[in-house]
């Protein structure tokens, strides 16, 4: 299965809507998660089954699913929202990153 | 409050074995319900998924490394590791290990994650 994302990159304006996509060639069902790594910093999980958020993560994010397509949406781009943001298959190894979306501000 | 930290050299030959270990801070490498990764990073690029392994011992690995990778666990020192095989310069990398979260049916996804360590491959 394989994992694409686009756009590779974007940039916005503080409190902008901002929406990003991943793609799976094959069903995942739910089981897709995205993580955010911020500039030298470690990915951070921020949402499993491809619309929970994690403990702490601000609900300006949120998921979504459509068959095989996933978007996320950060409702009001903040400034230490700038980074990467990456989704990952986690249905049955191997368990497969996308590219990534790198967001700029 | 759960750590881990990766450890082994940041130097390795080209056709040698890249060899990492991390060590958990807390006892849920005992648990079956946690599973334990191993992913990189080649400065600037994205990320790649090398490889999981139950607190049994069961592993799972990414096909795309052609049989080089094995993984291992020490539930008696709340560790395990990662050992790459007849390596060269494009598996220099960052190289995170990190833990799967509390997986009940399918292997959750990568909660907690070490800080990562870069590992250049070079003679």
């Amino acid at each position: 299965i394989e994992m694409t994302q686009s756009p590779s990159s974007l940039s916005a304006s503080v409190g902008d809507r901002v929406t990003f996509t991943c793609r799976a060639n094959q069903g995942i069902r739910d089981y897709l998660a995205w993580y955010q790594q911020k500039p030298g910093k470690v990915p951070k999980l921020l949402i499993s089954g491809a619309s929970t958020l994690q403990a702490g993560v601000p609900s300006r994010f949120s998921g979504r699913r459509s068959g095989t397509d996933f978007t996320l949406t950060i409702s009001s781009l903040q400034p230490e929202d700038v980074g990467t943001y990456y989704c990952q298959r986690y249905d049955n190894a191997p368990f497969t990153f996308g590219p990534g979306t790198k967001v700029h501000i | 409050q759960l750590h881990l930290q990766e450890s082994g050299p940041g130097l390795v030959k080209p056709s040698e074995t890249l060899s990492l270990t991390c060590t958990v801070t807390d006892d849920s490498i005992l648990s079956r319900d946690y599973f334990w990764g191993w992913i990189r990073q080649p400065p600037g690029k994205g990320l790649e998924w090398i490889g999981t392994i139950s607190s049994s011992g069961t592993t799972y690995y990414n096909p795309s490394l052609d049989g080089r990778v094995t993984m291992a666990v020490d539930t008696s020192q709340n560790q395990f590791s990662l050992h790459l095989k007849s390596v060269t310069a494009t598996d220099t990398s960052f190289y995170y290990c990190a833990r799967h979260g509390r997986s009940l049916g399918v292997i959750a996804p990568l909660d907690s994650w070490g800080q990562g360590i870069l590992v250049n491959v070079s003679s």
